[in-house]
Order: structure tokens, then sequence, then C-alpha cells
């Protein structure tokens, strides 16, 4: 079946702008996570949707990230008045629940955001 | 507080030989130990895990070991080819999140 999907693939904006990013999990998938990848780096993680239940938003570094999830589906990162620090590929990923943080993550291709 | 260890950052070595690549963790709670592998460009993908409860698993060519006294757990890939060579990434579970290490880049070189 489909992968987690997540678009756009490459973002560029300018420094200030504020952009938002798309995840698609693997249907039937309740947990889904959000990670940042710097280069050279390894993977940071932003934030945890699991169901219904409140997101785990301990690893957001700033209160310019927000994300949500509708409707248990779909989530969106969004990052307001980008900085240049900012720029990093955003991974999302998705487990079968109902979870343990041992369910198998699969990821995304990732969004290359660059602020110029 | 949350803390994956990795080392060593690069890896090479001859086609056929084999590479071990090590973590460590910092909380005793954690559990469940995965090893991603992600190709340049590409995602990561799971390659092999473990779960506190053993000691060792092993899928082909590939092996994992935990300690769980040490705290450490490693990945051992034997008769190594050029497809092996990607960035390996180790993670440890803290509570409902996965904490990375900062990954291997493994070159096989043929």
């Amino acid at each position: 079946g489909a992968g987690v999907s997540q678009s756009p693939s490459n973002k560029v904006t300018e420094k200030g702008k504020d952009v938002e990013l798309r995840c698609d999990p693997i249907s039937g998938h309740t947990a889904l996570y959000w990670y940042r990848q710097s280069l050279g780096q390894g993977l940071e993680f932003l934030i945890y949707f699991q169901g219904n239940s409140a997101p785990d938003k301990s690893g957001l570094p700033s209160d310019r990230f927000s994300a949500e999830r509708t409707g248990g589906s779909v989530s969106t990162l969004t990052i307001q008045r980008t900085q240049q620090e900012d720029s990093a590929v955003y991974l999302c990923a998705s487990s079968l629940g109902p979870p343990t943080v041992t369910d198998t993550q699969y990821f995304g291709p990732g969004t290359r955001l660059t602020v110029l | 507080g949350e803390n994956v260890e990795q080392h060593p950052s690069t890896l090479s070595v001859q086609e056929g030989d084999s590479a071990v690549i090590k973590c460590t963790y910092s909380d005793s709670a954690s559990n469940y130990f995965p090893w991603y592998k992600q190709e340049l460009g590409k995602r990561p993908q799971l390659i092999i895990d473990i779960r506190s409860n053993v000691g060792e698993k092993k899928d082909q060519r590939i092996a994992v070991t935990l300690n769980k006294t040490a705290k450490h757990f490693s990945l051992h890939i034997t008769e190594t080819q050029p497809e092996d060579s990607a960035v390996y990434f180790c993670a440890a579970s803290y509570g409902n999140k996965l904490v990375f290490g900062a990954g291997t880049i493994l070159r096989v070189k043929s």
C-alpha cells in the first residue's frame, strides 16, 4: 500500500515568511511524528501525535513552530517567521497503534526547507 | 537527560569486511532500540531493532547486540557490500518517542 507522503518535497522561502509542511501518514496509523534533520546531523524529535490525545510538543524548538493533526490523519507543521537556522529536512513518520514506541516508525520522504 | 551517543561518525571498510557501529544511551528505562539506514537523498528505513528483553538479534548479515547494564548497543554488518554504503542511525526509546544518534556514514570500498 501507499507509504507516508509529504509535500512539498522542496520549499524555498524568504526569512520572515511562514511555511506549512504537510504529512499524510499510512492509512490506519494512529501515531504520527515530526522530526528535523539538519545537514549531516541526526534526527531531532519535534512533536508526536497519538489518536485524539494531546500531542507531545516537547521537541518543538520555539513558539514559532506548531503542528496540528486533523481527523487523526493528515498533519501540518507550521513554522512562522522563518529564520535561516530553520533550514533543514523535515521528516514525518507514522506507526500503527495502539501505540507504544516499539511500533515500527515508517518515514516519509521529507520536505527540504531552505530559508534565504 | 535524553541522550544517544553514536560512534564512529564515519567508517570506511573494504568490501567483504565487517562493520561495527556502537551507541550508548542514558536512560535505564529505555526498552526499544531500532537501527535505521538512510541512503543519499532517501528516507530512513528500519533495518533491524531489538527490545530490552533480548541481548542479541540477527537477520542475515545484520546483527544487533544490547548490553543493558552498560547501556550500550551495537550494529554488526558482516560481509559488507557496496550497497551497504549509507548513513546508519541508532535510536533509543524515551517514553513515547525515539531519540536518535547523530549517524554513522558507512563507506564500503570495492
